[in-house]
C-alpha cells in the first residue's frame, strides 16, 4: 500500500458544484497533513493546513478522519479558476521527519 | 520579499554533460528539498537537507548530487550517470522537516 494515495481523477465539474476528494494515508502516526495545489506547469503552493477539528477558509474546507486515516477536502461553488491539481502532504511530528506527498487529484472546472 | 528562487528557468544540455541547478532561499529555513515531477506525474523526492552541511538521499538520488555549504543554498547536480534527466525539477525549503514547504518556480531540464 502506497504511503499516501489519492484519486488521480480528473475530476470534471461545472463551475458553481460542490466537489470533494480524499487522500488516504497509511502511517498511522501521522501528524502534519497539508493539500497544496498545482497548477499546469507550475511550482505547487500551499492551500491549507488541516487540523483536527477541522478547518475552513472560504469555499475550502479540509477535514481530518483519524480513525479511518484520510484527509478531505470540500471546495464549494467551483469557480473556473479552482482549475488545478490539489496534492495531499502528509508527515509524522517532528524536525527530522519529512513530508510525503500524494500524487495529486486533477480537478477541471467548465463553464 | 521572502522567497525562493531557482535558476534559469529552461535549460538545455546535451547527454553526458553535467548540469547544475540553483536554488537559493531568503526565508531562514533549516530544511531544504529537491524534487523531480514528470508529465502527469507526482513529486518524487531526490535528495533533501535539513541543516548546514548534512544532506540524505532521497527515493531517485542515483544520478545526482547535492551540496549545502550554507543555510540559503541548495544546488543539485545532474550528472551524466542520470539516464534519463529531462524533467522538470522543483526545489523546496522548510523551518523544519514536518513543516509546509514553500516552493521555487521550478527549473525545466532539457537534454538533448
Amino acid at each position: 500500500r502506497k504511503e499516501v494515495e489519492q484519486d488521480p481523477g480528473p475530476f470534471n465539474v461545472p463551475e458553481g458544484a460542490t466537489v470533494a476528494f480524499n487522500c488516504t494515508y497509511s502511517n498511522s502516526a501521522s501528524q502534519s497533513f497539508f493539500w497544496y495545489r498545482q497548477d499546469c506547469r507550475k511550482e505547487p503552493k500551499l492551500l491549507m493546513s488541516v487540523y483536527s477539528s477541522g478547518n475552513e477558509d472560504g469555499r475550502f474546507t479540509a477535514q481530518l478522519n483519524r480513525a479511518s486515516q484520510y484527509i478531505s477536502l470540500l471546495i464549494r461553488d467551483s469557480k473556473l479558476s479552482d482549475s488545478a491539481t490539489y496534492l495531499c502532504v502528509v508527515s509524522l511530528s517532528g524536525g527530522s521527519y519529512i513530508p510525503t506527498f500524494g500524487r495529486g487529484t486533477s480537478l477541471i472546472v467548465h463553464p | 520579499d521572502g522567497g525562493i528562487t531557482q535558476s534559469p528557468k529552461y535549460l538545455f544540455r546535451k547527454e553526458g554533460q553535467n548540469v547544475t541547478l540553483s536554488c537559493e532561499q531568503n526565508l531562514n529555513h533549516d530544511a531544504m528539498y529537491w524534487y523531480r515531477q514528470d508529465p502527469g506525474q507526482g513529486l518524487r523526492l531526490i535528495y533533501y537537507s535539513q541543516i548546514v552541511n548534512d544532506f540524505q538521499k532521497g527515493d531517485i538520488a542515483e544520478g545526482y548530487s547535492v551540496s549545502r555549504e550554507k543555510k540559503e543554498s541548495f544546488p543539485l547536480t545532474v550528472t551524466s550517470a542520470q539516464k534519463n534527466p529531462t524533467a522538470f525539477y522543483l526545489c523546496a525549503s522548510s523551518i523544519q522537516g514536518a513543516a509546509e514547504q514553500f516552493f521555487g518556480p521550478g527549473t525545466r531540464l532539457t537534454v538533448l
